[in-house]
């Protein structure tokens, strides 16, 4: 059995603010990492697939690291908006590599 | 129509009757899952299809039964469940199985609730 593991469980931050999130996962046959971004009332939207160790990823203000060595993954965002208000889940692939094993989430708040 | 799209959106149903959650998507992808969404639970793999073959059935209870009847069409099949089955329930595609290569792309969800 997989252990996706995410941390905190929830942030509450001001607009502007900085934050980031952890996701953990075994370091062992390594395949890929993804991040989520889930909404209220939307459907969950990839972020990131990051596959090689040392990768870092930038989508706008949101960026993501990986070490792969140590099985974890950073996730910033710079300068925190309202609508960065969601649930960020991180993914693994299982054993058989048939479907991903998703950790709990980090959900985020952003205060105006 | 793009992406996935799930139906209904909202279902309300007693534990004796049957129903079906219905998931289409228009990405040409290849594999398609069905995930569950509980309370405070992490999103919960549920069954697998390649090439509209399933290849992975996670322990599911029979009163939920899949079918693929092609590589655009995920049906879930609902009988005698029960209100713990009350749940979130989504549907995503890949282009192909297993999430190594490429992102899933979900649908809105398939709200159920289990009188």
């Amino acid at each position: 059995i997989l252990n996706v593991e995410q941390s905190p469980q929830s942030l509450h931050v001001q607009e502007g603010d900085s934050t980031n999130f952890t996701c953990s996962f075994p370091s062992s046959n390594f395949y890929a990492l993804h991040w989520y971004r889930w909404e209220t009332a939307k459907s969950p939207e990839a972020l990131f697939v990051m596959t090689l160790n040392g990768d870092e990823k930038k989508k706008g203000r949101i960026s993501a690291t990986l070490n792969t060595k140590e099985g974890y993954s950073y996730l910033y965002i710079k300068g925190s908006q309202p609508e960065d208000s969601a649930t960020y889940l991180c993914a693994f692939p299982d054993t058989g590599r048939r479907a991903l094993t998703f950790g709990s989430g980090t959900r985020l708040q952003v205060q105006p | 129509e793009t992406g996935v799209t799930q139906t209904p959106r909202h279902l309300v149903m007693g534990m004796t009757n049957k129903k079906s959650l219905k998931c289409e998507q228009h990405l040409g992808h290849n594999a398609m899952y069905w995930y569950k969404q509980s309370a405070k639970k992490p999103l919960e793999l549920m069954f697998v299809y390649s090439l509209e073959e399933r290849v992975e059935n996670n322990s599911v209870p029979s009163r939920f039964s899949p079918e693929c009847p092609n590589s655009s069409h995920l049906f879930l099949h609902l009988h005698t469940l029960q209100p713990e089955d009350s749940a979130l329930y989504l549907c995503a595609s890949s282009q192909d199985v297993g999430g190594a290569t490429g992102e899933l792309f979900f649908g809105e969800g398939s709200r159920l609730t289990v009188l």
